[in-house]
């Protein structure tokens, strides 16, 4: 199994709403990540998980947390949210461990489409 | 910071032409990877280059990896409609646990 898949594929959502995004891979990848792309730009990463264990959080707002329940799970629980916060969210997720990161190839999910009306 | 330049930055072009996209850097990287996304799709990897002055071809795409591993570039040959896409360079740096993206190039391809 070589796929990452996402959940939902459409998110609307109200600003007091509460939601959560998951995602799920079972390719023994041991980093797993969250991007935000807006239209015609390229993904910007907020989180890496390496491990189970947050290792990067590139200064995202908390209405957005993130979890990893295992090494096959990522959710994104979102809470509050903005409607400048509409992008698609992308998941992803690489070998990981020092010969992953030489290469650190990510294979990404088809993403959540999310609007904050 | 942006570390990775892509240019063009939009190309549209007619079927069965050629084209070149460039992805530039003033750093270095241990791995360098291409992508295509598709509207409303994730990316998809399409290669890895790891040497310095490496060549890679996968069927009409061939890919080079600068020699000072700064560089590489996506040339395609005789574009069909298929290729349509947003393509992504990404670098990858020993011991960093993320990619840096490039800022994208968007090529359509007119049948």
């Amino acid at each position: 199994d070589t796929e990452v898949t996402q959940t939902p594929k459409h998110l609307v959502m109200g600003m007091t709403n509460k939601k959560s995004l998951k995602c799920e891979q079972h390719m023994g990848h041991r980093a797993m990540y969250w991007y935000k792309q807006k239209a015609k730009k390229p993904p910007e990463l907020m989180f890496v998980y390496s491990y189970e264990k947050l290792s990067i959080n590139e200064s995202v707002p908390s209405r957005f947390s993130p979890e990893c329940p295992n090494s096959s799970l990522l959710n994104l629980h979102l809470h509050a949210l903005q409607p400048e916060d509409s992008a698609l969210y992308l998941c992803a997720s690489s070998q990981g461990g020092s010969g992953g990161l030489i290469y650190n190839e990510q294979f990404f999910g088809p993403g959540t489409r999310l609007t904050v009306l | 910071t942006q570390l990775l330049e892509q240019s063009p930055q939009f190309l549209s072009i007619q079927e069965g032409e050629n084209l070149t996209v460039y992805c530039n850097s003033s750093s270095v990287f241990s791995s360098l990877q291409w992508y295509r996304q598709e509207p409303g799709e994730g990316p998809v990897l399409l290669v890895t280059v790891v040497t310095g002055g490496e060549v890679k071809k996968l069927k009409r795409l061939t890919f080079q990896f600068g020699d000072a591993r700064k560089d590489s570039s996506l040339h395609i040959t005789a574009a069909q409609p298929g290729d349509t896409g947003l393509y992504l360079c990404a670098g990858a740096q020993t011991g960093a646990n993320n990619l840096f993206f490039g800022t994208g190039t968007r090529l359509t391809v007119i049948p």
